[in-house]
């Protein structure tokens, strides 16, 4: 079964700083996407980057990048000079291969800037 | 821009009442997604539905109920709510394509509900 691990339950930043959440993953399929959505105060889950198992390049969106290392299963989100609109809870995610096109989540971080 | 709406941002009710969550996109997505939302779990996804009146089991299906007569619009139903179904639902839509992030799922802001 594919499962999405999160062990970093909080992180405190200061801002302009920059900011490594961790996300790794288990599956056997060859074929899968890993997402990353921010969830702020407000609760609305806002998708920020996407990262499909055969692209060679690390994504990157502005501020956003995504540290894909394959062999390690893992899909790091790095944050580049930290804002205080960043301070959110975190989500990373992996798409299952189908027709269905589920997600399954990780627990969260909860990311504070602080000033 | 994508939009999904939901009927309530805060929804209190008593147990054993029947709970009608409403979801609307108007994207002319074709799949639909109930998630809920507890601290310390992530989402945890409880139904889907990839076309009109189909729908799939998510992994917490238990207690819940879904209705998808147009394809705009998913509805989540709780027969008989109960205090173990306090929790924050959030709804999601995407489109059927695949392969890159054009079938990344939207989210609508949520409703939290209290049973009591």
């Amino acid at each position: 079964a594919q499962k999405i691990t999160q062990t970093q339950p909080g992180m405190f930043v200061q801002e302009k700083e920059a900011v490594t959440l961790d996300c790794t993953y288990d599956t056997s399929d060859p074929s899968y996407g890993l997402f990353w959505y921010k969830q702020p105060s407000s609760g609305e889950m806002i998708f920020l980057i996407y990262q499909g198992s055969y692209d060679q390049q690390n994504a990157t969106e502005g501020r956003y990048s995504l540290n894909f290392q394959k062999a390690r299963k893992s899909a790091n989100l790095v944050i580049s000079a930290s804002q205080l609109g960043d301070s959110a809870m975190y989500f990373c995610a992996m798409r299952e291969s189908g027709g269905a096109q589920k997600l399954v989540f990780g627990q969260g971080t909860r990311l504070t800037i602080n000033p | 821009d994508v939009k999904v709406t939901q009927s309530s941002r805060y929804l209190v009710k008593r147990t054993g009442e029947k709970v009608f969550l409403e979801c609307v996109q108007d994207m002319d997505h074709e799949n639909m997604f109930w998630y809920r939302q507890d601290p310390g779990l992530g989402l945890r996804l409880i139904y889907f539905s990839y076309d009109v009146k189909m729908k799939e089991k998510g992994d917490i299906p238990e207690g819940y109920s879904v209705s998808r007569e147009k394809k705009e619009r998913f509805s989540l139903i709780l027969e008989s709510a109960s205090t173990n179904q306090t929790s924050m639902y959030l709804c999601a839509s995407s489109s059927r394509t695949s392969g890159d992030h054009t079938d990344t799922q939207y989210f609508g802001p949520g409703t939290r509900l209290t049973v009591l």
